[in-house]
Parts: C-alpha cells; structure tokens; sequence
C-alpha cells in the first residue's frame, strides 16, 4: 500500500511563472490537506478538500493560490506568477474519513524554489 | 482549538528513555491529544494520539495525565534516528474542519 505520493520532489520555478503540484493520497483516502513550510518555520496549514469539494481554506492565501481534488486525479495545488516568497516546503496528507481520531499520512513534500 | 506548550529543546543520551512534556490546560473533552515528528525535511510522521487513556505502540507511549492538562511521550530505548522536531497536537473533532495545527514543537536531540 503506497503512501501518500507527492511530486515533483523539487520544482524550480522564475518569479511571474505558475508552480504546480501534485498529490496522490493513500489508497482509499478521499480527504486531502495542503501544508506549507518556509524555511526554519513550522508547518501551516493551507486548505483542506475532499473529492471535488473545499471544505477549509483558511489558511490559503486569498490571490494566486488555487487547490483542487477532482473525482479522478490527483489533487493539485496550483500558484499563479509566483514570487520569491513562495519558496518553501510543500506538504500534502491524506486520511480516509472525517474526524478527530482519523490519522492524518503525510507525503515527502515538494520543495519549491522560485528563483 | 487548544494551545500546547512544549519545551524549545531537549537532550537524550542514546539508548535511554526520551520523555517528551506537553501543556494543554485547556484542552476540551472532544479533543484528542497527538504527536508527530519530522526529522530533517522530511514530511511529518506520525507517532501516537490519545483521547484519555494512556496509549502504547510499536514507535512510543503516550502518558495522559488524569486531568488532561498535559501529556508526556515516551520513546523506551532513543537512538540517533530519533533525532527530529517532536509536535504535540490537540485536534477537536468539528465535523469537516478536523485539521492539525502544528505550533513549534521540541527538537529532540539524542547523542552518543
């Protein structure tokens, strides 16, 4: 049973371009949540989807960053004409159902490098 | 969501136990207390969680004290891979908006 899959592993991206990243969930999962991690800071929470659905998006920014998890597909975290602040680490997990006592797996994360 | 606090850092020598504190005074009663670790760059990892009673696994124990205003865990035997930022969570099951909110966690040291 594969974990969760994210890629790329590394993205190099030049300020004004779109950064776009993938995340498979565990067999099974249909709820996928999306961290960020700027260098020597902890992890933010970003938004949180099911299957066609954004349920929490509180912690997204509200201009160039868009998340999406289709009924088919990986889920994606997409950002528009990205800045030098955007470089960081990228984590997404996954868990099967709703709920406090659900467990949430998380992937290697993509590290994102805007130049 | 309650607010954990854990100490900045912490040293464990290889081979002895690692107890790893957390403060939650006030955690509600619908709120689970979990701890993942990330060791250098690595995605998050899951280690325990635990409601009211004390829990083991293959990885650690985790020690809720009756209250529930804290907790400890416990890695039995700590070696070098252990090495990583501890994160103590309180999670509330809130229906569709049960995601973890990691502060800044411990860094566990373990030496030789």
């Amino acid at each position: 049973n594969a974990g969760v899959m994210q890629n790329p592993r590394h993205l190099v991206r030049r300020r004004g371009q779109e950064a776009r990243l993938r995340c498979s969930p565990m067999k099974g999962h249909s709820h996928v949540y999306w961290y960020r991690q700027l260098p020597e800071e902890g992890l933010k929470f970003m938004v949180y989807l099911q299957k066609e659905n954004i349920i929490d998006e509180s912690g997204m920014p509200k201009e160039r960053f868009s998340a999406e998890f289709p009924k088919e597909g990986p889920s994606i975290l997409r950002i528009q004409q990205v800045v030098r602040g955007d470089s960081a680490a990228y984590f997404c997990a996954s868990s099967p159902r709703d709920g406090a006592n659900e467990k949430l797996f998380f992937g290697s994360g993509t590290q994102l490098s805007v130049l | 969501d309650a607010k954990t606090t854990q100490p900045p850092s912490m040293d464990c020598a290889e081979g002895r136990a690692a107890n790893l504190p957390c403060n939650h005074s006030t955690i509600s009663g619908n709120e689970y207390v979990y701890w993942y670790r990330q060791i250098h760059s690595q995605g998050p990892q899951y280690i325990i969680h635990g409601l009211k009673n004390n829990e083991t696994n293959e990885m650690a124990s985790l020690i809720i004290t009756e209250d529930r205003k804290s907790s400890t865990l416990i890695l039995p035997h700590a070696t070098l891979r252990d090495t990583a930022v501890y994160y103590c969570i309180v999670r509330v099951d809130r229906g569709s908006q049960g995601n973890l909110i990691f502060g800044k966690g411990t860094k566990l040291s373990v030496k030789p």
